[in-house]
């Protein structure tokens, strides 16, 4: 089946400091969902983005289909932001089904 | 706008009792689906459901599993003779019919003793 990685594993910011996260994906996919799941245990939805450029005020993501890959941008980072980023793929020709999650990035930003 | 809502929240048993949640998807979904994560780890699929018919079982979802939706709107989730490996937090979610973006309720986490 496919196989979704996520780098880093772990990420220390301090406040204020912008961040990268990658997600790559080893087959084609329908669509591409972002999370971010709070200490309780919430996922929270970021993006649902299979292809191109959105941004929601300090985020931002992209999703290169063609080179299977998706990057989170996280700018102006905020002690907030911290928890754990997931990325979601539906496997292409499965519409509608199971979201195949990587295993997260943990972000932890200090004041 | 209310969200997917599960019931309980917690959940504490003992080795082979049996177990049931709830879940209640966002008014309108007509797809709705189960996962599991333990500590550590992504959410794994269990179930789908497209209104009440259950499409899909993972080979996770052993027989002592099961999983209903019996009107197309909220969901149970049964674990019989619960074991100590079943220990996690099981997550609903749900989907619109014209979108495949996925809305996770708050999960109910399981301690199994």
């Amino acid at each position: 089946g496919i196989q979704v990685e996520q780098s880093p594993p772990d990420l220390i910011l301090q406040e204020g400091a912008n961040s990268t996260l990658r997600c790559n994906f080893s087959d084609s996919v329908n669509n591409l969902q972002w999370f971010h799941q709070n200490p309780w245990g919430q996922l929270i939805n970021l993006f649902y983005i299979p292809s191109g450029t959105k941004q929601n005020g300090r985020l931002s993501a992209t999703t290169v289909a063609t080179e299977r890959y998706s990057l989170l941008y996280i700018s102006s980072s905020q002690t907030t932001d911290s928890g754990v980023y997931f990325c979601a793929v539906e496997p292409l020709n499965q519409a509608g089904t199971a979201l195949i999650f990587g295993k997260g990035t943990t972000l932890s930003v200090s004041s | 706008d209310t969200g997917v809502s599960q019931d309980p929240r917690h959940k504490i048993t003992k080795r082979g009792q049996n177990v049931t949640f709830r879940c209640d998807p966002i008014s309108e979904h007509n797809r709705l689906y189960w996962y599991r994560q333990t500590l550590g780890q992504g959410p794994e699929f269990l179930t789908y459901f497209q209104n009440e018919a259950q499409l899909e079982k993972s080979r996770l979802l052993s027989d002592r599993f099961s999983a209903e939706r019996p009107k197309g709107s909220f969901s149970t989730l049964e674990i019989q003779r619960t074991e100590q490996g079943d220990s996690a937090m099981y997550l609903c979610a749900s989907s619109p019919r014209t979108s495949g973006e996925q809305f996770f309720g708050p999960g109910t986490r399981l301690t199994v003793l």
